[in-house]
């Protein structure tokens, strides 16, 4: 099956830092990435999903200059929390989809981001 | 927002035996994927079940879909102590556009399975 990958798998930073997530598929051209957060024993809450080439679109409540989306190819997009707090700590999980795959998304593992 | 509620939140069952949960959603769907999640880890996807389909079997795992109740179950038969996991039914709308590939997730349950 697809595979898609995260870098990196967790990350620890301070307050007030910038850090960039990023998501690749790696062995498909994926039209569409979405990037997901999820609490501690919660679900997964879409923030904005990202197309290739354009604009993310963001979903209501997400802060759009908070959470930098890039998706400058078909295989890599990229999440950065800018100016990150303790509040943003989170599971943060990418997804990638392709129209010729139809309605498959494919995960990737996550990135783990605690912010002291 | 969270269309997708599932019951029960957290589900505990010794080895052998089958495990059922439930999935219900508010709006028209395309499809419904289920999927699982290791503690702390990424998902993976199960079974996607189409609007017009009404049941769809995977190994162990037999998923039904009633679009008219707006619900869906999944059932894992001959549980193992390995099937330990969050499990989400998430759902895919029923238009194109920019809503191509959005997926509304539910809640999730908590699947323990006793040795």
């Amino acid at each position: 099956g697809a595979v898609v990958s995260q870098h990196p798998s967790w990350v620890i930073c301070k307050s007030g830092t910038s850090v960039k997530i990023e998501c690749r598929s790696l062995d498909f051209q994926a039209t569409t990435m979405f990037w997901y957060r999820q609490f501690p024993k919660q679900s997964l809450m879409l923030m904005a999903t990202s197309n290739e080439g354009s604009k993310a679109t963001y979903e209501q409540g997400v802060e759009k200059d908070k959470f930098l989306i890039n998706h400058a190819s078909l295989t890599l997009s990229t999440l950065t929390v800018t100016s990150a707090h303790p509040e943003d700590s989170s599971f943060y999980i990418c997804s990638a989809g392709s129209i010729g795959l139809s309605n498959e998304q494919f995960f990737g593992p996550g990135t783990r981001l605690t912010v002291l | 927002s969270q269309q997708g509620e599932e019951d029960p939140q957290a589900l505990s069952i010794q080895e052998g035996e089958n495990a059922t949960m439930n999935c219900s959603y508010k709006t028209s769907i395309n499809n419904l994927q289920w999927y699982r999640q290791n503690s702390g880890r990424g998902l993976v996807h199960l079974i996607l079940i189409r609007s017009n389909e009404r049941e769809k079997h995977s190994g162990r795992l037999r998923v039904t879909l009633d679009t008219s109740k707006k619900s869906s179950s999944l059932l894992i038969t001959a549980s193992r102590a390995a099937d330990t996991a969050s499990y989400f039914c998430a759902t895919a709308p029923n238009a194109g556009g920019t809503s191509y590939g959005k997926l509304t997730f539910g809640q999730g349950t908590i699947l323990t399975v006793h040795p």
